[in-house]
């Protein structure tokens, strides 16, 4: 059973570009986090998405960012206009239920933006 | 504003040794506290989590100690290993909600280095 799988592992955009960052759960998951890591932080939550539902954004940006978690595929994140500061490693974690307790996270998407 | 306080920033100790990392909270609403461990180039896997309703948890060379009154509980390895040389990372979140626990309120994490 493979992990929870994120590409790219690293992304490097210029300012003003998009970008799009992949997450893929564990078989059988159908929850999954989104969290970003800023140099010498801990991780701070973005977004919690369902299958087709977003549940809490409340700790993404409200422009700029959105998320989604289609029937069929990969979880997506998405950064328009990227700036510098957006910079970070965004880590997806997964969940087989509500009440499971355990977050399986991937090894994240490295974004540089130039 | 950070919710989750985790000290000490970085730690090093000789093998064989004790590591005690400490964490404080502010939410009261608070009621799940795991533990991640996290490797570079890796992302953060679950370590040990306790629950406000023990006072102490141990898993093999893992204990969490748990204070309520002072907001407070810490991760202490036994018999450190150069292998637990990483990146650990308290957290706490509302677990009792269901839709919440999984929204982790992250410590700044520790850089523990174990000397061989």
């Amino acid at each position: 059973n493979a992990g929870v799988m994120q590409n790219p592992r690293h992304l490097v955009r210029r300012r003003g570009q998009e970008a799009r960052l992949r997450c893929s759960p564990m078989k059988g998951h159908s929850h999954v986090y989104w969290y970003r890591q800023l140099p010498e932080e801990g991780l701070k939550f973005m977004v919690y998405l369902q299958k087709e539902n977003i549940i809490d954004e409340s700790g993404m940006p409200k422009e700029r960012f959105s998320a989604e978690f289609p029937k069929e595929g990969p979880s997506i994140l998405r950064i328009q206009q990227v700036v510098r500061g957006d910079s970070a490693a965004y880590f997806c974690a997964s969940s087989p239920r509500t009440t499971s307790e355990k977050l399986f996270f991937g090894s994240g998407t490295q974004l540089s933006v130039l | 504003q950070q919710q989750v306080k985790q000290s000490p920033q970085s730690l090093i100790v000789q093998k064989g040794g004790i590591s005690i990392i400490n964490c404080a909270y502010e939410n009261t609403a608070f009621d799940y506290f795991p533990w991640y461990q996290q490797f570079p180039g890796k992302g953060p896997a679950l370590l040990i989590a306790i629950r406000p309703d023990v006072s102490e948890k141990k898993e093999g060379r893992f204990t969490i100690s748990f204070n309520k009154s002072a907001k407070q509980f810490s991760l202490h390895i036994m018999d450190s290993q150069p292998g637990d040389s990483a990146t650990y990372f308290c957290a706490a979140s509302r677990g009792r909600t269901t839709d919440s626990w999984g929204k982790l309120q992250f410590g700044a994490g520790t850089q523990v280095v174990v000397t061989p």
